[in-house]
């Protein structure tokens, strides 16, 4: 079965600094990657997705990822955050062969102080 | 389009009753996956269906929990008797599985169902 290890819990930073949270999934095969966001009282809500492609993959808000095969990885970024990019953000993802059962990862809460 | 619905929003109870957990997807997914929400365990799987029918319910916690989906427009989520480690939110999602349709591989989310199991 596919885990997904997203390396920071908790990130904390003030605006205008760069981000960048780490995702790395094991599993064998091709995957269908995501990254959900969660602001604060609500739902997730989709930030980007890899399917195929140019490995580096814009976003909602300002956000890209990049999609590095070789180190099953698919990490978060985003050059200058604002306050209201805190929240918690959640990387998934499901084999493409698996209909869309996504496995997430165990999130990382990030804090922009204004 | 209204989303997903879920209900109630928040749920607060003893332990031992029944909690019934309510699901409306988006008119026209074909997929719906129940998710709970904890601290100590982020989000997991509880199970999903794919045209109403139960595929993949390895995630269930226990014989206490048990999903239905009669028709393609609702689904519930049972837990009984309930205890306070069930005490989490509940999050529905639905999608359009793939093969069918315009597909993105995304999931739609609920805004879940806050339970608390006193």
């Amino acid at each position: 079965a596919q885990s997904v290890s997203q390396h920071n819990h908790h990130v904390i930073l003030s605006e205008a600094a760069s981000l960048e949270l780490g995702c790395n999934y094991s599993y064998g095969g091709t995957v269908n990657l995501f990254w959900y966001v969660q602001y604060p009282g609500q739902h997730l809500q989709l930030l980007l997705k890899y399917f195929s492609g140019d490995p580096l993959v814009k976003g909602i808000k300002g956000f890209e990822a990049e999609f590095i095969k070789s180190k099953f990885s698919f990490n978060l970024r985003k050059p200058s955050v604002q306050w209201s990019d805190t929240a918690e953000y959640f990387c998934a993802v499901t084999p493409k062969a698996a209909g869309n059962k996504l496995t997430f990862g165990g999130g990382t809460r990030v804090l922009v102080k204004p | 389009d209204a989303g997903v619905i879920q209900s109630p929003r928040h749920e607060v109870t003893e332990m031992g009753q029944e909690v019934t957990l309510r699901c409306k997807p988006i008119s026209g997914h074909n997929s719906l996956f129940w998710y709970r929400q904890t601290m100590m365990r982020g989000l997991e799987l509880l199970i999903y269906f794919n045209n109403n029918v139960p595929i993949d319910d390895s995630g269930m916690p226990e014989d206490r929990f048990s999903a239905k989906m009669p028709n393609a427009s609702f689904s519930t989520l049972k837990i009984q008797p309930s205890e306070p480690r069930d005490s989490a939110v509940y999050f529905c999602a639905s999608s359009l599985a793939r093969g069918q349709g315009t597909n993105t591989g995304e999931l739609f989310f609920g805004e879940g169902s806050r339970l608390t199991v006193l």
